[in-house]
Parts: C-alpha cells; sequence; structure tokens
C-alpha cells in the first residue's frame, strides 16, 4: 500500500526556517517525481513545486510565489521528499502536502499525505 | 501557464438532485489532461476523473466528466449526502507541474 507522511510542521515565527519531510513507503520511491501543494486555511489548492527522479535529471522546479525561498530535495535511499521553506511569511501559513504518482495520456495514478500544518505568526 | 475558472463558486442543491460543474482553461488543455478532485474537510483531495473523462478507481458512476479543449464540466447524478464537498478542477498536461482551479464549494440546501 503506497503511504505518503508529512511532518515537521508547526507554528513559527516570521522570517524563520522550517524543514518539512514526507516519508514515503510501498512504492518504489526513486522512480517517482515528488510534488508538494499548499492549502491556506479556507482556501483553494496551490501547487508549491516537484522534484523530478535522478534518472531525469533530479531537477526542482518551484513556483514563482516562493522561488527563492522554498527548495526541495529527496534522500532515495530513505525513501523521503523534503521542502526547506526559509524566510517564512504569514501568507506561507498552509496546510502542506506531499504527492505523487505517474500519469500519462490514458492513466493517473495519485496519491496524496495526510499534511502537516505550517502556521507562521508572530 | 494555464489558468482554470470554476463555476459558480457554491452550488447549493438537495440530495437526489443532479449537479453541475464547469472548469474552463485560459488556454486549450493538451489532449485534455484535465482532472477533477473532491475534497472534504481536513482531508487531502481525491481523484474522482482524469483525462476529462475517464472516473478513478473506485469512483461511483454518477459522477461524470465531459468536455475538450477549453471547457470541461463535472455531472454529478443523483447527489447522496456524502457527495457535499469541495470539487477542483486540475490541468496536468504540463505535469509533473499541475495546477488547480478555485474550487466549487457544493453545500447541501
Amino acid at each position: 500500500e503506497v503511504q505518503l507522511v508529512e511532518s515537521g510542521g508547526g507554528l513559527v515565527k516570521p522570517g524563520r526556517s522550517l524543514r518539512l519531510s514526507c516519508t514515503a513507503s510501498g512504492f518504489s520511491f526513486g522512480e517517482n517525481n515528488m510534488t508538494w501543494f499548499r492549502q491556506a486555511p479556507g482556501k483553494g489548492l496551490e501547487w508549491v513545486g516537484f522534484i523530478r527522479t535522478k534518472a531525469s535529471g533530479g531537477a526542482a522546479e518551484i513556483a514563482v510565489s516562493v522561488k527563492g525561498r522554498f527548495s526541495i530535495s529527496r534522500d532515495d535511499s530513505r525513501g523521503i521528499a523534503y521542502l526547506q521553506m526559509n524566510s517564512l511569511k504569514t501568507e506561507d501559513t498552509a496546510v502542506y502536502y506531499c504527492n505523487t504518482g505517474q500519469v500519462g495520456t490514458t492513466y493517473y495514478f495519485d496519491y496524496w499525505g495526510q499534511g502537516t500544518l505550517v502556521s507562521v505568526s508572530s | 501557464e494555464i489558468v482554470l475558472t470554476q463555476s459558480p463558486g457554491t452550488l447549493s442543491l438537495s440530495p437526489g438532485e443532479g449537479a453541475t460543474l464547469s472548469c474552463r482553461a485560459s488556454q486549450n488543455v493538451r489532449s485534455s489532461l484535465l482532472a477533477w478532485y473532491q475534497q472534504k474537510p481536513g482531508q487531502a483531495p481525491r481523484l474522482l476523473i482524469h483525462g476529462a473523462s475517464s472516473r478513478a478507481t473506485g469512483v461511483p458512476d454518477r459522477f461524470r466528466g465531459s468536455g475538450s479543449g477549453t471547457d470541461f464540466t463535472l455531472i454529478i447524478t443523483r447527489l447522496e449526502p456524502e457527495d457535499f464537498a469541495v470539487y477542483y478542477c486540475q490541468d496536468y498536461s504540463a505535469a509533473p507541474r499541475k495546477t488547480f482551479g478555485q474550487g466549487t464549494r457544493l453545500e447541501i440546501k
């Protein structure tokens, strides 16, 4: 069974940093891109970024809204994806979700974690 | 980047009625790589429809997706109490980059 478990959320002051982890199991982690989304309280879903597999170059792409402050990395040996968040702002307050799967023109395999809440407040 | 606009923002209906949700894209969605998700409070989104019209595993056949190009529709026939939730459309034509619409809240009248 595919499982994604986010951790590392909590209350943090503006300007500080936080690192979220997404621990994966039940599938070949190294063969899947890993994506982060977030959802501010009462708002919709926002794509934050993703990291490609090592076989595809391992590069990460980050949304413009958080570029320069957030980064994504992965540890294939441990099956963990990370979201490093620096210079946090109050508007970064959200539930952060980890997501993976495979998509094609005729298929869509999609898995989500339960989310971890990040609250940025003084 | 494709922008998805969903309408209406809120839909108030009674169990047993039918619901029609719309999603309009700012550009053609390549190969109709458009998905629909359902989200309930405190839960992660759940995939309902992919490829504009293909139901995901385990999704009841009262959920029907249609459309192509820039206009897509999710129809829910005979609403059940558990169907009241927020629904999002998603463009995954540039996956792993994926963008969502702003959502339609389906509430009990």
